[in-house]
């Protein structure tokens, strides 16, 4: 079964407003990348975090890795129509190296 | 450089036909993924190749074989197609970071 979920599956926000995707892990991961999907097109990788508790920025994007480092999310500021697509987040774990991808996050940006 | 190139782009096919989705990548990695995408349900790994020579099973592999042909191409077979195996086919490379998509491949069996 899925081992790694997202929530919200959906999320639709008005331009100018916050959103944050979670991700969640049944066990414990030895890193975590976050990938954006473009309508119709294909994911393109955003950021990796590795450290427990690593927080990292990228202009209005926030990512976190979790203390356990089980959970992970991503937090947009003021969001824009460019952000529409659906974000996911991927582990990986110690023992090889598959991308455990999460379900997903779709985001709309109402203008 | 192309990055992660697959053919074809769209295809349809009737049940019980079979078909080679084409992977190749120029970024000299070592390993080397293939996806399916379906509504609600995320990336789920069909197969996967860490280095040249081998292949292990992911998470959905019933219905699929591949072949890693050298380090640049991967392919994925599907030998009877199935209604059930209509998706989207997203081959991936990575060298233990980041990992690269192709453009997709979108299946449609009726």
């Amino acid at each position: 079964g899925q081992q790694v979920m997202q929530i919200p599956q959906y999320q639709h926000v008005q331009e100018g407003e916050d959103f944050t995707t979670y991700c969640n892990s049944s066990t414990t991961l030895s890193n975590i990348q976050w990938y954006k999907q473009r309508p119709g097109g294909h994911p393109v990788f955003l950021i990796q975090l590795v450290k427990s508790g690593e927080v990292k920025k990228q202009k209005r994007l926030t990512f976190q890795f979790g203390e356990a480092k089980k959970n992970s999310s991503l937090h947009i500021t003021a969001t824009q129509t460019t952000d529409v697509g659906t974000y996911f987040c991927a582990g990986t774990k110690n023992t090889g190296n598959q991308f455990y991808f999460g379900t997903g996050t779709s985001l709309t940006v109402i203008p | 450089n192309a990055g992660v190139t697959q053919t074809p782009k769209f295809q349809v096919l009737k049940t019980g036909q079979s078909m080679t989705l084409q992977c190749a990548q120029d970024m000299n990695h070592n390993s080397m993924y293939w996806y399916r995408q379906d509504p609600g349900m995320g990336l789920r790994l069909i197969y996967y190749s860490a280095s040249e020579g081998t292949t292990d099973k992911g998470e959905v592999p019933n219905g699929y074989n591949v072949s890693r042909l050298n380090k640049r191409e991967f392919s994925l077979r599907l030998e009877s197609a199935a209604p059930s195996q209509t998706s989207v086919y997203f081959c991936a490379s990575s060298e233990w970071a980041e990992a690269f998509f192709g453009q997709g491949t979108r299946l449609t069996v009726v």
